[in-house]
């Protein structure tokens, strides 16, 4: 059974616009988040991440939002670009275990 | 020079054939993974390895087994290969991490191997 889940498996953005990524998780226990992009023909690479004890994260162009409560997170890109069309994935973690558990990803298209 | 290399980068082999997929870092960590990707299933973890004596399973390690011959190198093997392991293979690592770190979360992917078991 998935504990995190990525129910959009696409979106397409205009360039400019803002992207809005979600993401949901069932375990209470998880208390770090990650999202991770990923190009055709390459491995994932770390974007941003958020502790559980802040409910927002900032790192230029992307910010993720964390709302315990529902246990939802997202990742807001503004402005989108070309080059931010990838796929991505939400993953989060129980601070000790180092393992962590991806959704199944969310492929992003921006369109000129 | 990548930090985490995988070899080979595809391979197309057939139903019964012992496989294996060897990954190597440059980037001293202790951690090592071993994750598959299906379409819409997302990364499944299949082996983990914190250090050179620990090796542990992950959630479909069916059909696999693993060897962390150092702390740079940890091989995954598929000792008679099915159609159904047709998948995408990423190895990653990630540091110890130091106390009041989180970041020891964030885990270095390779550029994976594309499997194709005919």
């Amino acid at each position: 059974d998935q504990q995190v889940k990525q129910n959009s498996p696409s979106l397409s953005v205009q360039e400019g616009r803002i992207s809005i990524l979600n993401c949901d998780y069932t375990n209470s226990m998880f208390d770090y988040f990650l999202w991770y992009k990923k190009y055709p023909a390459e491995g994932p690479t770390f974007l941003i991440s958020i502790s559980s004890i802040k409910d927002k994260n900032e790192d230029g162009r992307f910010t993720v939002f964390l709302n315990k409560s529902a246990k939802h997170l997202s990742l807001h890109i503004v402005p989108s670009q070309p080059g931010d069309s990838a796929v991505y994935f939400c993953a989060a973690s129980v601070t000790g275990d180092y393992k962590l558990s991806f959704g199944a990803g969310t492929t992003v298209t921006v369109r000129a | 020079d990548a930090d985490v290399t995988q070899t080979p980068r595809n391979r197309i082999t057939k139903t019964g054939k012992r496989i294996m997929l060897e990954c190597s870092q440059t980037k001293g960590h202790d951690r090592m993974y071993w994750y598959r990707q299906d379409p819409g299933l997302g990364l499944q973890l299949i082996y983990y390895s914190f250090d050179v004596k620990d090796i542990n399973k992950g959630e479909i390690s069916d059909g696999y087994s693993v060897s962390r011959q150092a702390q740079a190198k940890f091989s995954l093997s598929l000792e008679s290969a099915i159609p159904n392991q047709t998948a995408l293979y990423f190895c990653a690592t990630s540091d110890s991490g130091t106390s009041g770190s989180l970041s020891y979360n964030e885990q270095f992917f390779g550029p994976g191997t594309r499997l194709t078991v005919l």
